[in-house]
């Protein structure tokens, strides 16, 4: 079946530094990949969805190319603020599944410290 | 921007109790799902639905029964609570395969 890999789950940084996280997968098919961000206490909220094969998606300050040759979609800011700070989720959706139906990685929390 | 409405937002039932979980959307979208959130799995897909009436099992179904009675409102059902479903539940909704809203939560404590 799918799957989807967050190495790290936990990630430490000083404000206005660069940071990536990362985020492979594995699937039958060619699937579209999302990044989804969880703030304390609130919802998971998309962040990004990916394009088409190494193109670059952004939002917010970050961004993401999907490269299927690697089956990787690393989402990157190039200088973190505290704001930040939350739980952020790499996702996969198939085209042969369920509308929404979502693959979720275990999920990197990103602290941001002043 | 979409909205999708759980309640109750915390909730402590005993082993073996009867819990209900209830979401509301006003987006029109015809699919709504149910999540849990465990530390170290991320979200997995419990049940879903695509219209009234309709409920599709997801990846992780035991223990788990959910009815669609309207276009708005699904309801996540467990009629025999055990601490193994301790967790953070959310709803969601989709009306196409771009984005998923989610509600805020409903923590669940099974003691």
């Amino acid at each position: 079946g799918d799957s989807v890999t967050q190495t790290e789950g936990l990630v430490t940084l000083t404000k206005g530094l660069p940071v990536m996280l990362n985020c492979t997968y594995q699937t039958t098919y060619s699937p579209f990949l999302f990044w989804y961000v969880q703030h304390l206490n609130e919802a998971p909220k998309l962040l990004l969805k990916s394009s088409t094969d190494n193109k670059r998606t952004e939002h917010q300050g970050f961004y993401a190319t999907l490269h299927k040759s690697s089956s990787s979609f690393h989402l990157q800011k190039s200088s973190v603020q505290l704001s930040d700070s939350a739980l952020y989720f790499c996702a996969l959706s198939e085209p042969t599944q369920v509308v929404g139906q979502l693959t979720f990685g275990s999920g990197t929390r990103l602290q941001v410290y002043a | 921007e979409a909205a999708v409405t759980q309640s109750p937002r915390n909730k402590v039932t005993v082993t073996g109790g009867n819990v209900t979980l209830s979401c509301r959307q006003t987006n029109s979208h015809n699919y709504m799902y149910w999540y849990r959130q465990d530390t170290g799995h991320g979200l997995r897909l419990i049940h879903y639905s695509y219209g009234a009436g309709n409920l599709q099992i997801g990846d992780v179904p035991d223990g788990y029964k959910a009815t669609r009675t309207t276009q708005e409102d699904f309801f996540l059902l467990l009629e025999l609570a055990s601490p193994s479903q301790t967790s953070l539940y959310f709803c969601a909704s989709s009306g196409d395969i771009t984005e998923v809203f989610f509600g805020k939560g409903t923590r669940l404590t099974v003691v």
